[in-house]
């Protein structure tokens, strides 16, 4: 059973950076066909994606938040990251790693999946 | 468009039939996902792919999909199905994933 588990401050001062660190148990990351993703969900909203990495280091981010964003992975530790620089109050939310999976369908469509999720962390953002 | 719509909220009543609805240009070329989250707890997978239920989820929810629309459907809803529902999927250029803007789901 893969369990993933978010970790990290759960207080950060405006205008730092936001750390957090996954780690995956139940599976290796670097046995490749996921991807990890980060997702955070801001109080009383819906959820967000902020981006994934594949184990071979490759990355994708939320075009809104591109430029503020790095996620690395470390797969002798079995764990991924997520920097968040500059925050402020608006990054205020529950973070979440999660692994996405991949189906491809009979008709060969593409079937994505986020199979397992951690407990969630909340960061505040606030001085 | 990168944007996956939902209804804001819908209400059945106990035992009765919902559909829950998910609308995107991308659902043209990818499958919708669908989670169940229930308050302070993180998401839960519910239905992936055409039809897919992972291990644990009772076979009284189900999926499909026509067009630019997914739908959750829970047949003989329950109390505890009472909880906000996404759908999830690929934007148009397949690279980014996208949240629906969340249904919830008040079991009357």
């Amino acid at each position: 059973q893969v369990q993933l588990q978010e970790s990290g401050p759960g207080l950060v001062k405006p205008s730092q950076t936001l750390s957090l660190t996954c780690t995956v148990s139940g599976g290796s990351i670097s046995s490749g066909g996921y991807y990890w993703s980060w997702i955070r969900q801001h109080p009383g909203k819906g959820l967000e994606w902020i981006g994934y990495i594949y184990y071979s280091g490759s990355t994708y981010y939320n075009p809104s938040l591109k430029s503020r964003v790095t996620i690395s992975v470390d797969t002798s530790k079995n764990q991924f990251s997520l920097k968040l620089s500059s925050v402020t109050a608006a990054d205020t939310a529950v973070y979440y790693c999660a692994r996405e999976n991949i189906m491809i369908t009979f008709g060969g469509v593409i079937a994505p999946f986020f199979d397992y999720w951690g407990q969630g962390t909340l960061v505040t953002v606030s001085s | 468009s990168s944007e996956l719509t939902q209804d804001p909220a819908v209400s059945v009543a106990l035992g009765q039939t919902v559909r829950i609805t998910c609308q995107g240009d991308s659902l043209r070329s990818y499958y919708a996902s669908w989670y169940q989250q229930k308050p302070g707890q993180a998401p839960v997978l519910v239905i992936y792919g055409k039809n897919n239920r992972p291990s644990g989820i009772p076979d009284r929810f189900s999926g499909s999909s026509s067009g630019n629309t997914a739908s959750l459907t829970i047949t003989g809803a329950q109390a505890e199905d009472e909880a906000d529902y996404y759908c999830n999927s690929r934007d148009s250029s397949g690279n980014h994933r996208v949240f629906g803007t969340g249904t919830k789901v008040t079991v009357l």
